[in-house]
Protein backbone atom coordinates (compact mmCIF):
# COMPACT_ATOMS: atom_id res chain seq x y z
CA UNK A 1 0.00 0.00 0.00
CA UNK A 2 1.47 3.24 -0.95
CA UNK A 3 1.15 5.83 1.77
CA UNK A 4 1.21 8.87 -0.32
CA UNK A 5 0.62 8.55 -3.88
CA UNK A 6 0.60 11.25 -6.68
CA UNK A 7 -0.67 11.50 -10.16
CA UNK A 8 0.01 11.56 -13.03
CA UNK A 9 3.96 10.85 -11.81
CA UNK A 10 4.73 12.50 -15.48
CA UNK A 11 2.89 15.47 -17.02
CA UNK A 12 3.92 17.17 -20.62
CA UNK A 13 2.31 20.20 -21.70
CA UNK A 14 2.76 23.57 -23.41
CA UNK A 15 2.68 26.72 -21.85
CA UNK A 16 -0.47 28.48 -21.01
CA UNK A 17 -2.45 24.94 -20.16
CA UNK A 18 -4.19 24.20 -17.45
CA UNK A 19 -3.03 20.92 -15.37
CA UNK A 20 -3.98 19.28 -12.15
CA UNK A 21 -1.67 16.53 -10.03
CA UNK A 22 -3.60 14.69 -7.44
CA UNK A 23 -2.74 13.25 -4.15
CA UNK A 24 -3.76 11.11 -1.56
CA UNK A 25 -2.40 9.78 1.61
CA UNK A 26 -3.62 6.31 3.52
CA UNK A 27 -1.76 7.35 6.54
CA UNK A 28 -4.85 9.04 8.40
CA UNK A 29 -3.05 12.15 8.68
CA UNK A 30 -4.32 15.84 9.48
CA UNK A 31 -1.52 17.76 7.56
CA UNK A 32 -1.16 17.81 3.96
CA UNK A 33 1.78 20.13 1.80
CA UNK A 34 2.95 20.80 -1.76
CA UNK A 35 6.69 21.20 -2.03
CA UNK A 36 7.99 22.09 -5.08
CA UNK A 37 11.90 20.63 -6.29
CA UNK A 38 13.63 22.71 -8.58
CA UNK A 39 16.50 21.21 -11.09
CA UNK A 40 18.95 21.90 -8.15
CA UNK A 41 17.22 19.55 -6.24
CA UNK A 42 16.07 22.70 -4.11
CA UNK A 43 12.63 21.46 -2.40
CA UNK A 44 10.95 24.37 -1.25
CA UNK A 45 7.36 24.46 0.32
CA UNK A 46 4.02 25.77 -1.35
CA UNK A 47 1.39 24.88 0.66
CA UNK A 48 0.22 23.07 3.62
CA UNK A 49 -3.67 22.06 4.82
CA UNK A 50 -4.67 21.20 7.84
CA UNK A 51 -7.91 19.28 8.35
CA UNK A 52 -9.18 21.11 4.67
CA UNK A 53 -7.84 24.07 5.98
CA UNK A 54 -5.02 26.28 4.21
CA UNK A 55 -2.78 26.63 7.09
CA UNK A 56 0.41 28.01 4.90
CA UNK A 57 0.58 29.71 1.74
CA UNK A 58 4.18 30.82 0.71
CA UNK A 59 4.59 33.08 -2.02
CA UNK A 60 3.19 31.26 -4.68
CA UNK A 61 1.73 32.36 -8.20
CA UNK A 62 -1.91 33.08 -7.54
CA UNK A 63 -2.21 30.58 -10.96
CA UNK A 64 -1.39 27.71 -8.47
CA UNK A 65 -4.66 26.97 -6.39
CA UNK A 66 -4.53 24.04 -3.88
CA UNK A 67 -7.91 22.35 -3.07
CA UNK A 68 -8.45 19.54 -0.54
CA UNK A 69 -11.33 18.12 -0.35
CA UNK A 70 -11.11 16.31 2.31
CA UNK A 71 -8.13 15.28 4.67
CA UNK A 72 -7.14 12.39 3.06
CA UNK A 73 -6.92 14.34 -0.47
CA UNK A 74 -4.85 17.63 -1.77
CA UNK A 75 -4.54 18.47 -5.27
CA UNK A 76 -2.58 21.16 -7.19
CA UNK A 77 -4.55 22.90 -10.12
CA UNK A 78 -2.07 25.26 -11.93
CA UNK A 79 -3.18 28.10 -14.63
CA UNK A 80 -1.77 29.36 -18.03
CA UNK A 81 1.38 26.83 -17.25
CA UNK A 82 4.76 28.71 -17.58
CA UNK A 83 7.88 26.99 -18.41
CA UNK A 84 9.30 28.27 -14.92
CA UNK A 85 6.57 25.85 -13.57
CA UNK A 86 8.41 23.14 -15.13
CA UNK A 87 9.87 21.35 -12.11
CA UNK A 88 8.95 17.83 -9.62
CA UNK A 89 5.84 18.28 -7.92
CA UNK A 90 6.00 16.44 -4.06
CA UNK A 91 2.63 15.90 -2.11
CA UNK A 92 3.36 15.13 1.91
CA UNK A 93 1.53 14.27 5.00
CA UNK A 94 2.13 14.90 8.66
CA UNK A 95 -0.17 13.98 11.80
CA UNK A 96 0.19 17.38 12.59
CA UNK A 97 1.10 20.67 12.52
CA UNK A 98 4.54 22.07 13.26
CA UNK A 99 7.11 20.54 14.52
CA UNK A 100 5.21 17.54 15.83
CA UNK A 101 6.89 15.04 13.14
CA UNK A 102 8.17 13.83 10.15
CA UNK A 103 6.57 14.30 6.48
CA UNK A 104 6.37 11.35 4.65
CA UNK A 105 6.21 12.52 0.71
CA UNK A 106 4.84 10.99 -2.04
CA UNK A 107 7.20 9.83 -5.45
CA UNK A 108 6.68 12.93 -7.05
CA UNK A 109 4.69 14.30 -10.33
CA UNK A 110 7.13 16.04 -13.07
CA UNK A 111 5.75 18.63 -14.80
CA UNK A 112 7.58 19.79 -17.82
CA UNK A 113 6.26 22.93 -19.81
CA UNK A 114 7.51 23.15 -23.24
CA UNK B 1 16.73 34.99 7.81
CA UNK B 2 15.43 31.14 6.86
CA UNK B 3 18.21 29.09 5.65
CA UNK B 4 19.70 25.90 5.47
CA UNK B 5 23.00 25.38 3.91
CA UNK B 6 25.35 22.33 3.27
CA UNK B 7 29.08 22.42 3.12
CA UNK B 8 29.42 20.11 0.58
CA UNK B 9 27.47 19.74 -2.95
CA UNK B 10 29.00 16.00 -3.45
CA UNK B 11 30.35 13.55 -1.20
CA UNK B 12 32.22 10.85 -2.49
CA UNK B 13 33.30 7.71 -0.70
CA UNK B 14 34.44 4.27 -0.70
CA UNK B 15 32.45 1.04 0.20
CA UNK B 16 32.54 0.52 3.98
CA UNK B 17 34.24 3.87 4.98
CA UNK B 18 32.19 5.89 7.00
CA UNK B 19 30.35 9.13 5.72
CA UNK B 20 29.62 12.33 7.12
CA UNK B 21 27.38 15.21 5.58
CA UNK B 22 27.08 18.66 7.36
CA UNK B 23 24.62 21.11 7.03
CA UNK B 24 24.51 24.93 8.81
CA UNK B 25 21.45 26.33 9.80
CA UNK B 26 20.54 29.93 10.31
CA UNK B 27 17.36 30.22 12.67
CA UNK B 28 19.04 29.63 16.57
CA UNK B 29 15.17 29.31 17.91
CA UNK B 30 14.85 26.07 15.73
CA UNK B 31 14.26 23.31 17.76
CA UNK B 32 13.49 20.43 15.38
CA UNK B 33 15.53 18.79 12.57
CA UNK B 34 15.12 15.67 10.40
CA UNK B 35 17.09 14.12 7.94
CA UNK B 36 15.76 12.80 4.60
CA UNK B 37 17.54 10.78 1.67
CA UNK B 38 16.18 11.48 -2.20
CA UNK B 39 16.98 8.78 -4.90
CA UNK B 40 16.82 9.02 -8.19
CA UNK B 41 13.30 9.15 -8.83
CA UNK B 42 12.14 9.03 -5.98
CA UNK B 43 10.35 11.61 -2.97
CA UNK B 44 12.50 11.75 -0.29
CA UNK B 45 12.74 9.86 3.03
CA UNK B 46 12.85 10.35 6.67
CA UNK B 47 16.30 8.87 7.94
CA UNK B 48 16.73 10.15 11.35
CA UNK B 49 15.68 13.80 13.27
CA UNK B 50 16.67 15.36 16.41
CA UNK B 51 15.39 17.64 18.71
CA UNK B 52 17.29 20.75 20.55
CA UNK B 53 16.97 19.18 23.84
CA UNK B 54 19.70 16.52 22.64
CA UNK B 55 22.96 16.75 20.90
CA UNK B 56 23.20 13.26 19.85
CA UNK B 57 21.07 10.69 18.28
CA UNK B 58 21.57 7.55 17.12
CA UNK B 59 19.84 4.75 14.44
CA UNK B 60 21.05 1.70 12.73
CA UNK B 61 23.82 3.12 10.77
CA UNK B 62 23.23 6.35 11.07
CA UNK B 63 24.05 9.11 13.74
CA UNK B 64 22.97 12.87 13.69
CA UNK B 65 24.69 15.04 16.00
CA UNK B 66 23.31 18.83 16.67
CA UNK B 67 25.86 21.33 17.65
CA UNK B 68 23.40 24.57 19.30
CA UNK B 69 26.38 26.74 19.62
CA UNK B 70 27.51 27.28 16.04
CA UNK B 71 24.06 26.31 14.14
CA UNK B 72 25.41 22.71 13.03
CA UNK B 73 24.25 19.65 12.14
CA UNK B 74 25.76 16.06 11.06
CA UNK B 75 24.70 12.91 9.83
CA UNK B 76 27.71 10.36 10.37
CA UNK B 77 26.69 7.35 7.82
CA UNK B 78 28.98 3.99 9.38
CA UNK B 79 29.93 1.58 6.82
CA UNK B 80 28.76 3.25 3.75
CA UNK B 81 27.22 1.08 1.29
CA UNK B 82 26.18 1.64 -2.74
CA UNK B 83 22.00 1.27 -1.52
CA UNK B 84 23.33 4.81 0.83
CA UNK B 85 24.17 6.73 -2.76
CA UNK B 86 21.38 9.38 -2.85
CA UNK B 87 20.88 12.92 -2.27
CA UNK B 88 20.69 13.75 1.32
CA UNK B 89 18.85 16.76 2.87
CA UNK B 90 19.03 18.10 6.45
CA UNK B 91 15.89 19.90 7.19
CA UNK B 92 14.55 22.37 10.23
CA UNK B 93 11.28 23.49 11.43
CA UNK B 94 10.77 27.14 11.51
CA UNK B 95 7.57 28.63 12.65
CA UNK B 96 5.88 25.76 11.43
CA UNK B 97 7.04 24.88 8.20
CA UNK B 98 9.98 22.57 7.44
CA UNK B 99 12.56 24.46 5.38
CA UNK B 100 15.27 22.01 3.04
CA UNK B 101 19.12 22.65 2.39
CA UNK B 102 20.16 22.55 -0.58
CA UNK B 103 21.53 19.07 -0.39
CA UNK B 104 24.10 16.53 -0.77
CA UNK B 105 24.99 13.94 -3.30
CA UNK B 106 26.21 11.32 -1.74
CA UNK B 107 28.13 8.54 -4.35
CA UNK B 108 29.68 5.22 -3.31
CA UNK B 109 31.97 3.42 -5.04
CA UNK B 110 33.09 0.00 -5.02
Amino acid sequence: DTAVSQTPKYLVTQMGNDKSIKCEQNLGHDTMYWYKQDSKKFLKIMFSYNNKELIINETVPNRFSPKSPDKAHLNLHINSLELGDSAVYFCASSQGTGNTGELFFGEGSRLTVL
Amino acid sequence: GESVGLHLPTLSVQEGDNSIINCAYSNSASDYFIWYKQESGKGPQFIIDIRSNMDKRQGQRVTVLLNKTVKHLSLQIAATQPGDSAVYFCAEYNTDKLIFGTGTRLQVFP
